[in-house]
């Protein structure tokens, strides 16, 4: 079945850092993908659609100069996360969308701690 | 508003008792509905999505747009149905709306 694979699955990094999470699909091709952050407990909340070789797409209230989304070939989208903060805290998931009938396949989120 | 409802945090039921997963909708228009599982320490996965109406591991859920409601079944629980369920709503262009998951435990 299709995988998407996200790295690193954890990362610890100081306050004012940038960080950098990779999402890849391994076995097919992704033109669009979606990033969302989880809070302890709550609910994947969608923040922002990847659209291969184009401008993503931010979600009401999410900072676009804060999480840069770069997708730059049809299997690999990438999050950034600038001068991180300790709010910034999360976790933070992939999906990439498979054909056209829906269902996503997930990455396997990248726990972010900013100190 | 667009939005999905699932009214229990967690849900504790003995092994082969029957199980129920609340899930409730608001959409204007044609809903998409899936439920999402993710077990312990692992990714989330799709486990059945209403367009289909197929049943994957024993677990069927029919889509009643007069009650607005999609919520996902199974008539004799297993321990290794212990997970997180989430229910989520296609609104349009891909973009799903998750709902807060309900966290299924499965005693023995």
């Amino acid at each position: 079945g299709a995988v998407v694979s996200q790295h690193p699955s954890w990362v610890i990094c100081k306050s004012g850092t940038s960080v950098k999470i990779e999402c890849r699909s391994l076995d097919f091709q992704a033109t669009t993908m979606f990033w969302y952050r989880q809070f302890p407990k709550q609910s994947l909340m969608l923040m922002a659609t990847s659209n291969e070789g184009s401008k993503a797409t931010y979600e009401q209230g999410v900072e676009k100069d804060k999480f840069l989304i770069n997708h730059a070939s049809l299997t690999l989208s990438t999050l950034t996360v600038t001068s991180a903060h300790p709010e910034d805290s999360s976790f933070y998931i992939c999906s990439a969308l498979q054909g056209a009938l829906g269902g996503y396949t997930f990455g396997s989120g990248t726990r972010l701690t900013v100190v | 508003a667009q939005r999905v409802t699932q009214p229990e945090k967690l849900l504790s039921v003995f092994k082969g008792a029957p199980v129920e997963l609340k899930c409730n909708y608001s959409y204007s228009g044609s809903p998409e509905l899936f439920w999402y599982v993710q077990y312990s320490r692992q990714r989330l996965q799709l486990l059945l999505r209403h367009i289909s109406r197929e049943s994957i591991k024993g677990f069927t859920a029919d889509l009643n747009k007069g009650e607005t409601s999609f919520h996902l079944k199974k008539p004799f629980a297993q321990e290794e149905d212990s997970a997180m369920y989430y229910c989520a709503l296609n609104s349009g262009t891909y973009k799903y709306i998750f709902g807060t998951g309900t966290r299924l435990k499965v005693l023995a």
